[in-house]
């Protein structure tokens, strides 16, 4: 059944290194997003992008880069330019340019080593 | 800036208590707002979505309301269950052409048996 699927679930970084989380979907969407979420605190966004091979900053992309090759996958790294990267990060996706509601993956927690 | 206010941060009812979530933002220049429920370390679920055109919208036992001129909207949760123990997010719907979701910081549930 259709769905966005992150991956993975947990990760550990170590000084100077760069990640790369997954999202996929099979939703058919257009426009996916990455946001971080810090504890206690509501969601912020980091990139989007609402057609293959386009992407926008959000509030926060400093330290961060995405790319959109394919209409169902848009994976964020995390650079070593990123001096505060411990949070919970959220890959949603939606129908259109974003004006229907955005579906979310499980999400994927990333920690400091 | 759009900025969006959720109180109370926390609360904690007995089980077949109504209640109400607040939510408030800064412009009322604003596509949608949405509301969301995020279970522990998982993702968003989307619950319900008014456009900005619309009053309210329900489903089941949820129902939610909107008041553009002053800046607020509603979740009231009829008969709550110990499973609606969750945190709940609103968020707004920039009116410009980056679609882009302001997420309030939630209003974590708990209700009791």
């Amino acid at each position: 059944d259709g769905g966005i699927t992150q991956s993975p679930k947990y990760l550990f970084r170590k000084e100077g290194q760069n990640v790369t989380l997954s999202c996929e979907q099979n939703l058919n969407h257009d426009a996916m997003y990455w946001y971080r979420q810090d504890p206690g605190q509501g969601l912020r966004l980091i990139y989007y992008s609402q057609i293959v091979n386009d992407f926008q900053k959000g509030d926060i992309a400093e330290g961060y880069s995405v790319s959109r090759e394919k209409k169902e996958s848009f994976p964020l790294t995390v650079t070593s330019a990123q001096k505060n990267p411990t949070a919970f990060y959220l890959c949603a996706s939606s129908m259109g340019k974003g004006k229907q509601p955005q579906h979310f993956g499980d999400g994927t927690r990333l920690s400091i080593l | 800036k759009q900025e969006v206010t959720q109180i109370p941060a926390a609360l904690s009812v007995p089980e077949g208590e109504n209640l109400v979530l607040n939510c408030s933002f800064t412009d009322s220049a604003i596509y949608n707002l949405q509301w969301f429920r995020q279970d522990p370390g998982k993702g968003l679920t989307s619950l319900l979505l008014i456009q900005s055109s619309q009053r309210e919208q329900t489903s089941g036992r949820l129902n939610a309301s909107l008041d553009k001129s002053s800046g607020r909207s509603t979740l009231y949760i009829a008969a709550s269950q110990p499973g609606d123990s969750a945190t709940y997010l609103c968020a707004a719907l920039e009116m410009d052409s980056s679609y882009k979701l302001i997420f309030g910081s939630g209003t974590r549930l708990l209700v009791r048996p």
